[in-house]
């Protein structure tokens, strides 16, 4: 059974500076997801990773997959308020479609 | 209009009572999914449904039940609801397929159970 883990749960951080969220997942999983959420709002999809060494970036997001540490790290450079929401990753076992969620990280940016 | 649509937004309701959520979408997706959110614990499936024929049970389905009336609709039931289902449910949809595609949430519905 797949078991992800983040750290960590809670993040404060000021504008400017950069960051590093982790993901840990316990088995093998194919394909790894990086999901945003707003306060009371809906998952927005941020990045899928497929393999190992994949490496994905949208503005000041960049995330990337170990396959091998079992281990997906979502990093923030030279943070804005605006990026201030949950994150979750979330894996998927081995050619199947359910997706198995960390806890997620609370991220909130201050000025 | 949302691509991935829920109903209710809201609701506050009793314990013992029925209660039924729905979801439509218009992605065109075959699988769709039932997901409930409590904070500290993410997201945890609560059942699924690669097609119109298909229902699986996710992690946490005690107490649940569901079903896919077509491919654009699936519903979830609590047959008598107990506060400990207070919590934000999501629906989800995603492509058949290997490619990784993503699943798309609705909005949620809050359920708050008294």
């Amino acid at each position: 059974e797949l078991k992800v883990e983040q750290n960590p749960l809670f993040l404060s951080m000021q504008e400017g500076k950069n960051y590093t969220i982790y993901c840990n997942y316990s088995t093998t999983s194919d394909r790894l997801y990086w999901y945003r959420q707003d306060p009371g709002k809906s998952l927005e999809s941020l990045f899928v990773l497929l393999s190992n060494g994949a490496v994905k970036q949208e503005g000041r997001l960049m995330a990337s997959l170990d396959t091998k540490a079992r281990l997906s790290t979502l990093h923030i450079t030279a943070a804005v308020h605006d990026l201030s929401a949950t994150y979750f990753c979330a894996g998927a076992e081995t050619s199947g479609s359910r997706l198995t969620f960390g806890e997620g990280t609370q991220l909130t940016v201050n000025p | 209009d949302a691509d991935v649509t829920q109903t209710p937004r809201n609701r506050i309701t009793k314990t013992g009572k029925r209660i039924m959520l729905e979801c439509s979408q218009t992605k065109g997706h075959d699988r769709m999914y039932w997901y409930r959110q409590d904070p500290g614990l993410g997201l945890r499936l609560i059942y699924y449904s690669f097609d119109v024929k298909d229902i699986n049970k996710g992690e946490i389905s005690d107490g649940y039940s569901v079903s896919r009336q077509a491919q654009a609709k699936f519903s979830l039931s609590l047959e008598s609801a107990i506060p400990n289902q207070t919590a934000l449910y999501f629906c989800a949809t995603s492509e058949t397929g290997t490619g990784g595609q993503p699943q798309h949430f609705g909005d949620g519905t809050r359920l708050s159970i008294l």
